[in-house]
């Protein structure tokens, strides 16, 4: 079946470092990728996304490329902020008798210290 | 533009009892869809319904349903509640044939 692989965490970076979160993925055909961000306290936000392959999200500084040769969609970011501290996950929706099913990873907690 | 609205915000329950849970989707989204985050569990897809019909599955026993009604808001139900029923249970909207889907803050159940 689909499943979404993030990298472990929790990771903690000073303000103004390079991010990124590993994100590899398993699927029947080719799934529309996903990142969201959830804030303590609130729902899931969506940060960006990927449709077809070579594609590159982009949000709020993240971006993320998918890329079909290594299955990944891995997030960067140049330069975090405190705001910046949340659970990030990565998710796949690949359609067919998975439709409207998003597959999630286990999500990766960011903390960004001042 | 008002987003995905969720009640009640926290639900406390005892074992054995039902519990209902409320989802209004953003304006103009006929999908509504269900997913369970549980501690340690990560983010389990429940339900998918469209225009009144129950779309998709994941997997979950049958005490776990429900139902969306002519104006596209929904209800969860989940009758003879476990203990490992408590979670944050998040309700998502989409446009129709949209694969984004946009989430409400989460309703938390206790079952004690």
């Amino acid at each position: 079946g689909d499943s979404v692989t993030q990298m472990e965490g929790p990771v903690t970076l000073s303000e103004e470092a390079f991010l990124t979160i590993n994100c590899t993925y398993t699927a029947t055909g080719y799934p529309s990728l996903f990142w969201y961000v959830q804030y303590p306290g609130e729902g899931l936000q969506l940060l960006l996304k990927a449709t077809k392959a070579d594609d590159k999200g982009s949000n709020k500084g993240f971006e993320a490329t998918y890329r079909k040769e290594t299955t990944s969609f891995h997030l960067e970011k140049g330069s975090v902020q405190v705001s910046d501290s949340a659970v990030y996950f990565c998710a796949s929706e690949t359609g067919g008798t998975s439709y409207g099913k998003l597959t999630f990873g286990q999500g990766t907690i960011l903390t960004v210290h001042p | 533009e008002a987003g995905v609205t969720q009640s009640p915000t926290h639900l406390i329950k005892t074992r054995g009892q039902q519990a209902t849970l409320r989802c209004s989707p953003i304006s103009g989204h006929t999908s509504v869809y269900w997913y369970q985050q549980a501690l340690g569990l990560g983010l389990q897809f429940l339900l998918w319904y469209d225009e009144g019909e129950e779309r998709n599955r994941g997997n979950f026993p049958p005490r776990f349903s429900g139902r969306q009604f002519p104006n596209y808001s929904s209800e969860l139900n989940v009758n003879a509640l476990e203990l490992e029923d408590s979670a944050l249970y998040l309700c998502a909207s989409s446009l129709p044939g949209f694969y984004e889907q946009y989430f409400g803050p989460g309703t938390r159940l206790t079952v004690t």
